[in-house]
């Protein structure tokens, strides 16, 4: 059973502060790996997506890969309240021409003014 | 506009009624996916489909219907068979379904069984 492990939360920090989101994965043969926003009532909104291992960047963000620790984070610099939201962690745990994604539960991060 | 649209963004089933859920894109993706979200939960893959006339099973299809008959729409029924059918429902498309395609995704479909 290919599972994608997130700390449910919430998460809180003050504004401007740095916001460390986690996710661990089981399989090791995983390619793909993908951030996604959700605000409450909302549907998911991709934020990043990464492939190789390190860090990338954008913006205010940035993912960060370990794929021997199978461990994948996100990382929001400069926090806003506007940040406030549901980060769900996706898996693509199949390879080749499948590209079904294993979602985690999601971390609740809450942005204190 | 470019998108994926679904509706209604708001359904009430009675017990023992099927509804179907509709789910277009203008996005020219072969891929499109049905996923569904209990409160508290991650998002569980319903079905799939990676072009038309063809969709496969993902891991919890019990009680769910699809077809795909033209590239920009996949509607999804919601059988009698299900019997927890209360959840919020997502649709999402992909270029071409494969390993590193980015998934975007619908407003989504609150379903509410009465």
């Amino acid at each position: 059973q290919k599972e994608v492990e997130q700390n449910s939360g919430p998460l809180s920090v003050p504004e401007g502060a740095i916001a460390s989101l986690n996710c661990t994965y089981s399989d090791r043969g995983s390619q793909s790996f993908f951030w996604y926003r959700q605000y409450s009532g909302k549907s998911p909104e991709l934020i990043m997506f990464i492939y190789s291992n390190g860090d990338k960047e954008d913006g205010r963000f940035t993912a960060q890969l370990n794929k021997a620790s199978q461990y994948v984070s996100l990382l929001i610099r400069d926090s806003q309240p506007s940040d406030s939201a549901t980060y769900l962690c996706a898996v693509n745990a199949y390879g080749g021409s499948q590209g079904n994604l294993i979602f985690g539960k999601g971390t609740k991060l809450s942005v204190k003014p | 506009d470019g998108g994926i649209t679904q509706s209604p963004k708001y359904l009430f089933r009675k017990e023992g009624q099927n509804v179907t859920l509709s789910c277009e894109q203008n996005l020219n993706h072969d891929a499109m996916y049905w996923y569904r979200q209990d409160p508290g939960q991650g998002l569980r893959l319903i079905y799939y489909s990676q072009i038309v006339n063809d969709f496969q099973k993902g891991d919890i299809a019990e009680g769910y219907s699809v077809s795909r008959e033209k590239k920009e729409s996949f509607p999804l029924t919601v059988t009698s068979a299900q019997k927890n059918p209360t959840a919020f429902y997502l649709c999402a498309s992909s270029i071409s379904g494969v390993t590193t395609d980015t998934q975007y995704f619908g407003p989504g479909t609150r379903l509410t069984v009465l």
